[in-house]
């Protein structure tokens, strides 16, 4: 049950792209269509951004968006606001049909 | 709405027991899997335990001492937590999970602090 690894900060201007990656094995990113992202604000419960890979749920601005590439699942927010500075936690079921998250990306907007 | 309320969190001694409660609201309990995660203070997010219609998962850190169980019929959820250790500390949430892979609600946390 190793934790999925994210980078454990990113940085971007307003207006600007960044992406934040999420990497895990085959007996979990890679094995299955099921990373979700979730973003945190601090004191706040964690949000639901992305599911299955790529899909967001209804409300969600879709200025998130999700991609995978074999064990790496991706995250990317573009045109960056003031208010997508938080924590962001990857997540992905696995093999055990547990779960496992990330250990976290703080994205500080600049 | 979709609403998850968590009690039970507080201070106790290594060793000792604690048992959260999440009262849920909006939906069927019955007919979705559900989770607790915790977050120490600081850090980043844990799984610790999951509960379908018929089965339970436990990470490893919590296995044996750790159990989960749910009360349809009062739309709850319930961690009983015994054996206690200092690196348990932290806030526990309670999460309504789609098809087992996915968190999609998450309650507000009970914060649960093992010291001497």
């Amino acid at each position: 049950q190793s934790a999925l690894t994210q980078p454990a900060s990113v940085s971007g201007s307003p207006g600007q792209s960044i992406t934040i990656s999420c990497t895990g094995t085959t007996s979990d990113v890679g094995g299955y269509n099921y990373v979700s992202w979730y973003q945190q604000h601090p004191g706040k419960a964690p949000k639901l951004i992305i599911y299955d890979v790529s899909n967001r749920p209804s409300g969600v601005s879709n200025h998130f968006s999700g991609s995978q590439s074999g064990n790496t699942a991706s995250l990317t927010i573009s045109g960056l606001q003031a208010e997508d500075e938080a924590d962001y936690y990857c997540s992905s079921y696995t093999s055990s049909s547990t779960l496992v998250f990330g250990g976290g990306t703080k994205l500080t907007v600049l | 709405e979709v609403q998850l309320v968590e009690s039970g969190g507080g201070l106790v001694k290594p060793g000792g027991s604690l048992r959260l409660s999440c009262a849920a609201s909006g939906f069927t309990l019955s007919s979705y899997s559900m989770n607790w995660v915790r977050q120490a203070p600081g850090k980043g997010l844990k799984w610790v335990s999951s509960i379908s219609s018929s089965f339970t998962y436990y990470a490893d850190s919590v296995k044996g001492r750790f159990t989960i169980s749910r009360d349809n019929a009062k739309n709850s959820l319930y961690l009983q937590m015994n054996s206690l250790r200092v690196e348990d500390t932290a806030v526990y949430y309670c999460a309504r999970t789609l098809r087992m892979t996915t968190i999609d609600y998450w309650g507000q946390g009970t914060l649960v602090t093992v010291s001497s």
